[in-house]
């Protein structure tokens, strides 16, 4: 059974300070891992989705890795900001096509102090 | 392109009520999938549809139970409520035919059991 794991709960940072949120999955048999941001009681928005057969993805100042051997993925936020705030999951796909569902990590709730 | 969407925003029932909640997919995708999400935790998959067909199911009781219409909306009926069916619903839509299969999530729906 797929487990997905973030650590720490929550993390406190300075404004424009780079950082690093991590994400570990148990089962390396993955078509796809996505990150996601959540702001308080909202839906999830997409940020970057990785393919198996990539490395990592890019866009502004996020920073997807993606390492399935060890069964790791980072998302690193450059010079971080205030709207930067508010809780990241990771999501695994075990497989395209039929009953493939995400596994989620409960989140990390990132908070960017001015 | 039209986003996912989903109605109500929030909605108080109290035990033993039943509600239904929907969703409308991203223009072009044909699978919806649903997820609980308890507060502080991350979403657990509820059961999917295609093609107006349950294509999977999470560990949910079959008081929870779906539609999915031809135009690939989608509805989720859960009966007698009980206290800790209080959560955020979100649905998302995807189409496997894409190829990185990414999903796209709504904004949720607030379910408060009283």
């Amino acid at each position: 059974k797929q487990e997905v794991t973030q650590i720490p709960a929550a993390l406190s940072v300075p404004e424009g300070e780079n950082l690093v949120l991590n994400c570990s999955f148990t089962d390396s048999a993955i078509y796809n891992l996505q990150w996601f941001r959540q702001d308080p009681g909202k839906g999830l928005t997409s940020l970057l989705l990785i393919q198996s057969s990539q490395r990592e993805q890019t866009s502004g100042r996020l920073n997807a890795s993606l390492d399935k051997s060890s069964g790791r993925s980072t998302l690193y936020i450059a010079a971080s900001q205030p709207g930067d705030s508010a809780t990241y999951l990771c999501a695994v796909l075990p497989y395209t096509g039929a009953n493939s569902k995400l596994t989620f990590g409960k989140g990390i709730t990132l908070s960017v102090r001015p | 392109e039209t986003g996912v969407t989903q109605s109500p925003t929030h909605l108080i029932k109290t035990r033993g009520q039943q509600v239904t909640l929907r969703c409308s997919s991203q223009s072009g995708h044909n699978t919806v999938s649903w997820y609980q999400q308890a507060l502080g935790q991350g979403p657990q998959f509820i059961f999917q549809y295609y093609r107006e067909e349950e294509n999977g199911r999470g560990n949910f009781p079959p008081r929870f139970s779906g539609l999915q219409f031809p135009n690939y909306s989608s509805e989720l009926n859960v009966n007698a409520l009980e206290l800790d069916d209080s959560a955020l619903y979100l649905c998302a839509s995807s189409s496997p035919a894409s190829g990185d299969n990414e999903q796209f999530f709504g904004p949720g729906t607030r379910l408060t059991v009283l």
